[in-house]
């Protein structure tokens, strides 16, 4: 599996932009990038995954460079609710393709 | 939709006694996981079943079994606990395949004493 290098944490004011960095240099070609938070405890949340294009939803953007060896999120209007910790995660290819492996992540504090 | 249910959410256990967490979905997703995570750190993935009647080994199986009973429902069993086992567990089920989400389950609180 591709490993992920992310900050281990990152502050933005309320209302601003977050911008989380997530470095897969080691990325393969059809693996596709994910992320998830999780808040105090409770058990991750999906938010957005991508493979080449730039990907949109109603929480975030997620923006995969041309060469595919990094990724940004994007939570456009950072609130005090989205303070928790962001995974980056490459889904594993081969034979263990749907096997999620998550690391320390960022813990992205949102401050009033 | 209850999504991912785990059994209990809070549990204390001596050292040496067996208990098993229970999981179930109600997505009827192909793949389903177990993941522990201790104070400070990220998910660790325990055992994961591809599909009903597969199980494999993730990154720490030692000390847990794992059943994929049926379709929904998933197991991890600590046959005897150790203080080494005190952590949150999560169980996550999602479509096989790689263009898919995962959904987590609430967490099971384990302290062994």
């Amino acid at each position: 599996d591709a490993k992920t290098t992310q900050p281990p944490s990152m502050d933005c004011a309320e209302g601003r932009a977050a911008n989380l960095p997530c470095n897969h240099s080691t990325i393969s070609g059809n693996e596709y990038v994910y992320w998830y938070r999780q808040i105090h405890s409770q058990g991750p949340q999906y938010i957005i995954h991508g493979l080449k294009n730039n990907e949109t939803n109603e929480m975030a953007s997620l923006i995969i460079t041309e060469d595919r060896k990094s990724s940004t999120l994007i939570l456009p209007h950072a609130t005090l609710r989205d303070t928790a910790v962001y995974y980056c995660i490459v889904r594993g290819s081969g034979g263990s393709n749907y096997k999620l492996t998550f690391g320390k992540g960022t813990l992205l504090t949102v401050n009033p | 939709n209850a999504g991912v249910t785990q059994t209990p959410k809070f549990q204390v256990l001596k050292t040496g006694q067996s208990m098993t967490l229970q999981c179930a979905q109600d997505m009827n997703h192909n793949s389903m996981y177990w993941y522990r995570q201790d104070p400070g750190m990220g998910l660790r993935l325990i055992y994961y079943s591809a599909s009903e009647g597969t199980t494999d080994k993730g990154e720490v199986p030692n000390g847990y079994n794992v059943s994929r009973l049926n379709k929904r429902e998933f197991s991890l069993r600590l046959e005897s606990a150790a203080p080494s086992q005190t952590s949150v567990y999560f169980c996550a089920s999602s479509e096989h395949g790689m263009d898919t989400e995962a959904f987590f389950g609430q967490g099971t609180r384990l302290t062994v004493v």
